[in-house]
């Protein structure tokens, strides 16, 4: 099992919905989560980061985490075609160097 | 949001020939760096970290031999795949970590082909 899981999709959504996307951990001991998204034969741009529980939101995007579930949530509002992208979870302990990546989800927004 | 540089963005090299990746961070001092392999629809595989002045950590299965690192400086990072094989073709992505706990950003990432 690894220690981060993502679903892969594709996730197709129409233009201005809600994207949902998510992603479960094993590891307690992580304390620092990101949300990074990925276009095609680019590098990962950071979106949103969390420390511990709780929520966090900016402009269209809001990151949720729940360690008592080991879950975390990525909600993009009024979803645009250029959304279209492939989006990674990524967490890290406290102490750690290392970020862990989840599989990433493929997002697609028709127009 | 910070910016880390790559050069090139993509080369073609000849089996047996070295290549040479950089690394910079262009606004803000990377206390440590990484090297990641992507392949096509995969998620990143981190190759090795590295910390200005000192040598890198390479994750298992990496052979350090051949791909080298040198964090000269906190804002350039160089990564040398040295003898270079077909198999070594692949995305490689750099990223610099800031001084914040969580700030990790990532270069745009280089495409290598070798022939």
């Amino acid at each position: 099992q690894k220690e981060v899981e993502q679903d892969p999709g594709p996730l197709s959504v129409p233009e201005g919905a809600i994207v949902s996307l998510n992603c479960t951990y094993s590891n307690s001991a992580f304390q620092y989560f990101m949300w990074y998204r990925q276009y095609s034969r680019k590098g990962p741009e950071l979106l949103m980061y969390t420390y511990s529980s709780g929520n966090k939101e900016d402009g269209r995007f809001t990151a949720q985490v729940d360690k008592s579930s080991k879950y975390i949530s990525l909600f993009i509002r009024d979803s645009q075609p250029s959304d279209s992208a492939t989006y990674l979870c990524a967490m890290r302990t406290a102490a750690g160097n290392k970020l862990t990546f989840g599989g990433g989800t493929r997002v697609l927004v028709k127009p | 949001g910070a910016v880390v540089s790559q050069h090139p963005s993509w080369v073609i090299c000849k089996s047996g020939t070295s290549v040479k990746i950089e690394c910079r961070s262009l606004d803000f001092q990377a206390t440590t760096m990484f090297w990641y392999r992507q392949f096509p629809k995969q998620s990143l595989m981190l190759m090795a970290t590295s910390n200005e002045g000192s040598k890198a950590t390479y994750e298992q299965g990496v052979e350090k031999d051949k791909f080298l690192i040198n964090h000269a400086s906190l804002t350039l990072s160089t990564l040398t795949v040295t003898s270079a094989h077909p198999e070594d073709s692949s995305f490689y992505i750099c990223s610099a970590r800031s001084s914040g706990p969580y700030e990790q950003y990532f270069g745009p990432g280089t495409r290598l082909t070798v022939t």
